[in-house]
């Protein structure tokens, strides 16, 4: 049981260049979040997704966009990266079972926009 | 407005001495509260959460909180601290428009000194 991956660990762009960040859940959780960290301020939502095929905007959903083809995967792009962007990414999933239960985070992306 | 404030950026502490960490909320209603932990270069793993019922809950690691709603509190407390306890710790509050959204504070890190 790997719980929540993230692909890739680290990843340095140049301003403009896009790509996109996969997260995997093998816990058949309904929900899943993006998030960004910055120092100082915590983690912010960036998107999210109840389902397979749905997504909505969290906090700062500007310059991302998001996917969910598949119940167990979460994609994360950036079309046209600037060093605003510059962050730790973390992926997380959350049963809808009980209503009320915990995130299970991934492992984190680490982007550097050059 | 829903919202979290961890009032210390960094909590330093002795190996032995008990440790506190600060944890305030801003919500309507009954709130659902999670302490997190992060350490370095990993993601976030979840410690214990408040639902209901007992003021004091206990989690993983020896840790526990306290929930004081008249203070609208919720910290974390350890009897005695570990050097290995020394992380970055973060409250959330469970985001009144559902599907297991979390609103987190800053976060604080903890320094346990040998």
């Amino acid at each position: 049981n790997a719980g929540v991956t993230q692909t890739p660990k680290f990843r340095v762009l140049k301003t403009g260049q896009s790509m996109t960040l996969l997260c995997a859940q093998d816990m058949n959780h309904e929900y899943m979040y993006w998030y960004r960290q910055d120092p100082g301020m915590g983690l912010r939502l960036i998107h999210y997704s109840v389902g397979e095929g749905t997504t909505a905007k969290g906090e700062v959903p500007d310059g991302y966009n998001v996917s969910r083809l598949k119940k167990q995967n979460f994609l994360l792009g950036l079309e046209s990266a600037a060093p605003s962007q510059t962050s730790v990414y973390f992926c997380a999933s959350s049963s809808l079972a009980g209503g009320r239960g915990e995130q299970f985070f991934g492992p984190g992306t680490r982007l550097t926009v050059l | 407005a829903q919202s979290v404030a961890q009032p210390e950026d960094q909590v330093n502490v002795a190996e032995g001495n008990p440790l506190t960490v600060k944890c305030t909320y801003s919500v309507s209603g009954n709130p659902y509260l999670f302490w997190y932990v992060q350490y370095p270069n990993r993601g976030l793993q979840f410690l214990l959460k408040y639902i209901t019922g007992d003021n004091l809950v206990k989690g993983s690691y020896g840790f526990e909180a306290e929930f004081n709603k008249s203070q609208t509190s919720f910290h974390l407390k350890k009897p005695s601290a570990l050097v290995s306890d020394s992380a970055l710790y973060f409250c959330a509050v469970r985001d009144r428009g559902g599907y297991n959204k979390l609103i987190f504070g800053a976060g604080t890190r903890l320094a346990v000194h040998p």
